[in-house]
């Protein structure tokens, strides 16, 4: 069955610093994969995904994620991190079910960003 | 707009009072499922359905029940609430078919059993 890991539970950055958020995945096959955000007390926003092509995957508020099949990771990474970055991330990868992907999703405990000026 | 939307937004109820939470989807999606997110375990799957009368299990079922009576609507129901089942939950849908992946998820429903 897929899992996804998370490691670090909480992560903290100076606003300004770079960020990168760990994410691994158990697969066998080419995985569905997807970032997650969730400000407090708000719901899921897609941050990006991959689906094939190329491993670097540009998404939304600045944020990019690498897709390294031999690492079985598919970890996030922004440059410049804002203070309005302070949020939980969760990575999540598609898993099949009924012989399609889209019906589910597996996710990782989340990661907890906190931003410090 | 495409959406999902989820109602009520925050319940408290006390344990053994039967409730429902709704969801719809206006994209005409086939798929919809029911999750919960609990601190340090992420989302995890209670139901899905595959299409109208159509449902199964995923990985957290006990003590939920839903039904599909119409393709744009999916409620969980909970026929004997106890605290453990204070948690967050999402409604998502999604397309059915290949290269369909996305999920769409609502807003969510806050859910304290006392």
């Amino acid at each position: 069955a897929q899992s996804v890991t998370q490691p670090d539970i909480h992560i903290t950055v100076s606003e300004g610093a770079s960020l990168e958020l760990r994410c691994n995945y158990s697969y066998g096959a080419t995985p569905y994969l997807f970032w997650y955000v969730q400000s407090p007390g708000q719901g899921l926003q897609l941050l990006l995904k991959y689906f094939s092509g190329d491993t670097l995957v540009q998404g939304i508020k600045g944020f990019e994620a690498e897709f390294k099949r031999s690492q079985s990771s598919f970890n996030l990474r922004k440059p410049s991190v804002h203070w309005s970055d302070a949020a939980e991330y969760f990575c999540a990868v598609g898993a099949l079910l009924n012989g399609e992907y889209g019906n589910k999703l597996v996710f990782g405990a989340g990661t907890i960003l906190r931003v410090k000026s | 707009e495409a959406q999902v939307t989820q109602n009520p937004r925050y319940l408290i109820t006390v344990t053994g009072k039967k409730l429902t939470v709704t969801c719809s989807q206006n994209m005409n999606h086939e798929y919809m499922s029911w999750y919960r997110q609990d601190p340090g375990l992420g989302l995890r799957q209670i139901y899905y359905s595959m299409n109208v009368e159509v449902t199964d299990k995923g990985d957290v079922p006990e003590g939920y029940k839903v039904s599909r009576k119409e393709k744009r609507n999916f409620p969980l129901i909970l026929e004997s609430p106890s605290p453990n089942q204070t948690s967050l939950y999402f409604c998502a849908s999604t397309r059915s078919g290949q290269g369909y992946y996305e999920q769409y998820f609502g807003p969510g429903t806050r859910l304290t059993v006392t």
